[in-house]
């Protein structure tokens, strides 16, 4: 089965700063990889998601690339807020089954 | 929007004990997962269900059972709860082509 590895566990960006987070996965058929972001007490919510056939996508602040060949997929956030802060997971898989990372706790200094 | 919702957001229980936990979701997704949620361990896929009365069992099955009667319920049975289950309990829905998944609050259990 697929096995979707995350790096960094923990990250402490100053505010306006720039966050990335990484995952890698293993399985070639994979085709979807979504991202999480969790904020304390809440359920995950879906912050962006990219398919194997886009390289990279962007949602305002918020972006991630793909890098099919080398199956890693980042997600980037660009000049990060205190409200940025939260656990965020990466996810990878298909249709009807998806693996997830195992998170990385952002924090953002004000 | 699309809204999952979970029946409690926090339990105790004590160990033996039969624990349901129900999920209901309004998208009229063909999906819906429950997930077990522990530090260090991620998120970890128990059961899923692509239709009504179908299910097919995830990564760690063991102890638990599902029950989907309707489409937009989906709920998780403990049979015999015990200390180790003690966790935080995620449902998600979702489409059947797409992939997506939406998560509900989640509901933090206890066995004591």
């Amino acid at each position: 089965g697929e096995n979707v590895e995350q790096h960094p566990s923990t990250l402490s960006v100053q505010e306006g700063d720039s966050a990335v987070i990484k995952c890698t996965y293993s399985d070639s058929a994979s085709n979807y990889f979504p991202w999480y972001k969790q904020e304390l007490g809440k359920g995950p919510q879906l912050i962006i998601d990219i398919r194997s056939n886009v390289g990279e996508k962007k949602d305002q602040r918020i972006a991630v690339t793909l890098n099919k060949t080398a199956k890693h997929f980042s997600l980037h956030i660009t000049e990060t807020q205190p409200e940025d802060s939260a656990v965020y997971f990466c996810g990878g898989g298909g249709a009807n089954n998806l693996f997830f990372g195992t998170g990385t706790r952002l924090t953002v200094i004000p | 929007d699309v809204k999952v919702t979970q029946s409690s957001r926090y339990l105790v229980k004590r160990t033996g004990e039969k624990v349901f936990l129900e999920c209901v979701q309004d998208m009229d997704h063909e999906n819906m997962f429950w997930y077990r949620q522990d530090p260090g361990l991620g998120l970890r896929l128990i059961y899923f269900s692509y239709d009504v009365k179908m299910k097919e069992k995830g990564d760690i099955p063991e102890g638990y059972s599902v029950s989907r009667e309707k489409k937009e319920r989906f709920s998780l049975i403990l049979e015999s709860a015990s200390t180790n289950q003690t966790s935080m309990y995620l449902c998600a829905s979702g489409t059947r082509d797409t992939g997506e998944q939406y998560f509900g609050p989640g509901t933090r259990l206890t066995v004591t």
